[in-house]
């Protein structure tokens, strides 16, 4: 069946260590997107893609970063430098029709739970 | 994006039709209404959109007003799966546009 998979779905981070999320699609959308949850709240964008080698940031992405190598894929770090890492992250993605105008909606991975150990 | 106002919860009888009100006073005439809902550890799930027209699908129906400045997700017939978390959000359909997730209405369905 076609969707977004995310791993691992739990995931344990020691201070000063860098881990990376993994976020794959089978969609065939172009655009891909990372969001963060704390808990009781909405969703924060942390990156987006529209396309393949190419990226922006979202509203809190520093102490993140990205990479969009394929259509597929879009890898998540978080490093040492986001200081407060312990959330739900979600990886989502659409399509992107041809034009200026897309109402596609996004559809979305079940997450990965972050803990700092 | 428009800012929408929900409910931060309501119940629901299994069987019976949930409604479930959003407010969207500021919405624009480029703005659709999307509704989403997340069962707890989950991603969010896309339930359906619309522009002004209502909507139906498999999982709900859509009635936007005619002034365009409030809607209502109707789930016709209730489930205990449908216990959840659902979001409105007011969105334009131009450019990039991310997902402005508010806090939601908490839905409990009960046997």
């Amino acid at each position: 069946d076609g969707g977004i998979t995310q791993s691992p779905k739990y995931l344990f981070r020691k201070e000063g260590q860098n881990v990376t999320l993994s976020c794959e699609q089978n969609l065939n959308h172009d655009a891909m997107y990372w969001y963060r949850q704390d808990p009781g709240q909405g969703l924060r964008l942390i990156y987006y893609s529209q396309i393949v080698n190419d990226f922006q940031k979202g509203d809190i992405a520093e102490g993140y970063s990205v990479s969009r190598e394929k259509k597929e894929s879009f890898p998540l770090t978080v490093t040492s430098a986001q200081k407060n890492p312990t959330a739900f992250y979600l990886c989502a993605s659409s399509s992107v029709p041809p034009g200026p105008y897309s109402n596609q909606p996004q559809h979305f991975g079940d997450g990965t739970r972050l803990s700092i150990l | 994006d428009a800012k929408t106002t929900q409910p931060p919860s309501m119940d629901c009888a299994e069987g019976r039709a949930a409604n479930l009100p959003c407010n969207h006073s500021t919405i624009s005439g480029n703005e659709y209404v999307y509704w989403y809902r997340q069962i707890h550890s989950q991603g969010p799930q896309y339930i359906i959109h619309g522009l002004k027209n209502n909507e139906t699908n498999e999982m709900a129906s859509l009635i936007i007003t005619e002034d365009r400045k409030s809607s209502t997700l109707i789930l016709p017939h209730a489930t205990l799966r449908d216990t959840a978390v659902y979001y409105c959000i007011v969105r334009a359909n131009t450019g990039f546009q991310k997902l402005v997730f508010g806090t939601g209405t908490r839905l409990l369905v009960s046997p």
